[in-house]
C-alpha cells in the first residue's frame, strides 16, 4: 500500500527557514520513474504546485518561488525534504506530499494528508 | 500558465442526482494532460480521472470525465454520501496549475 506523510512545524515565525518532510511508503524513490511532488493550499483557497524531484535526482520548481524552494531526498530514509526559506504569512498553507505517476511526473496518483503550517510572529 | 477556471463554485444536490462539474482553461490544455481530484476533509486527496476521461484505478464507474481541448467536464452519475466534497481539476504538463474548486454539498 502507498502511503505518503508530511511532518514538521505547526507554527514558524517570519523570515524563518521551514523545513518540510515527507515520508513514503509502499514505494521506494531509488526505484526508476518514482517522483514525488510538494503542492500547498493556503486556507480556503486552491492546491498550489511548487516542486517535484524525481528517481535521478532532477528537480523542478514553481518558477516564482524558485528562489525560495529546496527540494532534496534521502534514499537511505525514503524521505523527501522540501525546506522553504523567507517565511511570510502568506506562506500559510497546509502543505501536501504526493506522488507523480512514471509517465506524467505530475499526475498526481497518491497524496499525504498534509501538514498545516501557520506562519506567525 | 495556463489557467483553469472550475464552475460553479458550489453546486447543491442530493443523493441520487447527476452532476456535471466544468473546467475551462485559459488556452488549449496539451494532450488533454487533464486530471480531477477528490477533496475531503482530514484525508489524502483522491486522484479520480486522468487524460481528461480515463478513470483512475478504483475509481467507481459513476465518475466519468469528457472534454478536450479548453473545455472539460466531470460527472458524477448518481451521488453517494461519501461523494459530497471538493472537487478540483489539474493539468499536469509543465508547469501544472490547478483550478479553484467545485464543492459539492448536500442540498
Amino acid at each position: 500500500q502507498v502511503t505518503l506523510k508530511e511532518s514538521g512545524p505547526a507554527l514558524v515565525k517570519p523570515t524563518q527557514t521551514l523545513t518540510l518532510t515527507c515520508t513514503l511508503s509502499g514505494f521506494s524513490l531509488s526505484t526508476g520513474t518514482m517522483r514525488v511532488n510538494w503542492i500547498r493550499q493556503p486556507p480556503g483557497k486552491a492546491l498550489e504546485w511548487l516542486a517535484m524531484i524525481d528517481w535521478d535526482d532532477y528537480k523542478f520548481y514553481r518558477t516564482s518561488l524558485k528562489t525560495r524552494l529546496t527540494i532534496s531526498k534521502d534514499t537511505s530514509k525514503n524521505q523527501v525534504v522540501l525546506t522553504m526559506t523567507k517565511m511570510d504569512p502568506i506562506d500559510t498553507a497546509t502543505y501536501y506530499c504526493a506522488r507523480g505517476g512514471d509517465t506524467y511526473a505530475f499526475l498526481l496518483d497518491s497524496w499525504g494528508q498534509g501538514t498545516l503550517v501557520t506562519v506567525s510572529s | 500558465e495556463i489557467v483553469l477556471t472550475q464552475s460553479p463554485g458550489t453546486l447543491s444536490s442530493s443523493p441520487g442526482e447527476r452532476v456535471t462539474l466544468s473546467c475551462r482553461a485559459s488556452q488549449s490544455v496539451p494532450n488533454n494532460n487533464l486530471a480531477w481530484y477528490q477533496q475531503k476533509p482530514g484525508q489524502a486527496s483522491r486522484l479520480l480521472i486522468y487524460g481528461a476521461s480515463i478513470r483512475a484505478t478504483g475509481i467507481p464507474d459513476r465518475f466519468s470525465g469528457s472534454g478536450s481541448g479548453t473545455d472539460f467536464t466531470l460527472t458524477i452519475g448518481r451521488l453517494e454520501s461519501e461523494d459530497f466534497a471538493m472537487y478540483y481539476c489539474q493539468h499536469y504538463a509543465s508547469s501544472p496549475t490547478f483550478g479553484q474548486g467545485t464543492k459539492v454539498e448536500i442540498k
